[in-house]
């Protein structure tokens, strides 16, 4: 299988502090991971490509200071939502693909509310 | 960049009836179109793929065709279950993207008994 897992699966958070939020490959190495975010009724739409021991690449509008990503290993990358606000409250969901191939698997997503 | 539209955003149909969900990319450099099926609050979940060296794939009773000189691409589903309900995703990259997927706006499918 290719089971990709995500933690926590549900934050409340107060306005102005900070969220991490982790995606793992559990059985199989990603170099790269998806970090997306989806809003009731939308699509998901890229935040940013998360390359295991380089820099994460980000998508237009998407304010890399503000969504700070770390992928130390091939089986993990981080996704930290500095100073929170209301308008960050969304579903993150990140995806792996495994190293060699093309196709994406999903984590379960983390459900942020910002308070 | 790569554009995708997907249709209708809406589906209804009586269970055993087919239904088919279509898209249109831009970017002629896409050569990796997947499907995916979500249901609310979870994960999307891959249910087929198809690459441009293909024309259709079937997989039990799920169908993917491509047209890559048109730029479309359909998703067919026949003998409809309840289960099938959910919000259907298409998408589309390409390796020259760094197979970033753009996805399209989705699909609410409901199978009615």
């Amino acid at each position: 299988g290719a089971v990709v897992s995500q933690h926590p699966s549900r934050v409340i958070c107060k306005s102005g502090t900070s969220v991490k939020i982790e995606c793992r490959s559990l059985d199989f190495q990603a170099t790269t991971m998806f970090w997306y975010r989806q809003f009731p009724k939308q699509s998901l739409m890229l935040m940013a490509t998360s390359n295991e021991g380089s820099k994460a690449t980000y998508e237009q509008g998407v304010e890399k200071d503000k969504f700070l990503i770390n992928h130390a290993s091939l089986t993990l990358s981080t996704l930290t939502v500095t100073s929170a606000h209301p308008e960050d409250s969304s579903f993150y969901i990140c995806s792996a693909v495994r190293t060699g191939t093309d196709t994406q698997y999903f984590g379960p997503g983390t459900r942020l509310t910002v308070l | 960049g790569e554009n995708v539209e997907q249709h209708p955003s809406t589906l209804s149909v009586q269970e055993g009836d087919s239904a088919v969900i279509k898209c249109t990319y831009s970017d002629s450099a896409s050569n990796y179109f997947p499907w995916y099926k979500q249901e609310l609050g979870k994960r999307p979940q891959l249910i087929i793929d198809i690459r441009s060296n293909v024309g259709e794939k079937k997989d039990q009773r799920i169908a993917v065709t491509l047209n890559k000189t048109a730029k479309h691409f359909s998703l067919h589903i026949t003998e409809t279950q309840p289960e099938d309900s959910a919000v259907y995703f298409c998408a589309a990259s390409s390796k020259g993207g760094g197979n970033k997927l753009t996805f399209g706006t989705g699909t609410q499918l409901k199978v009615e008994l």
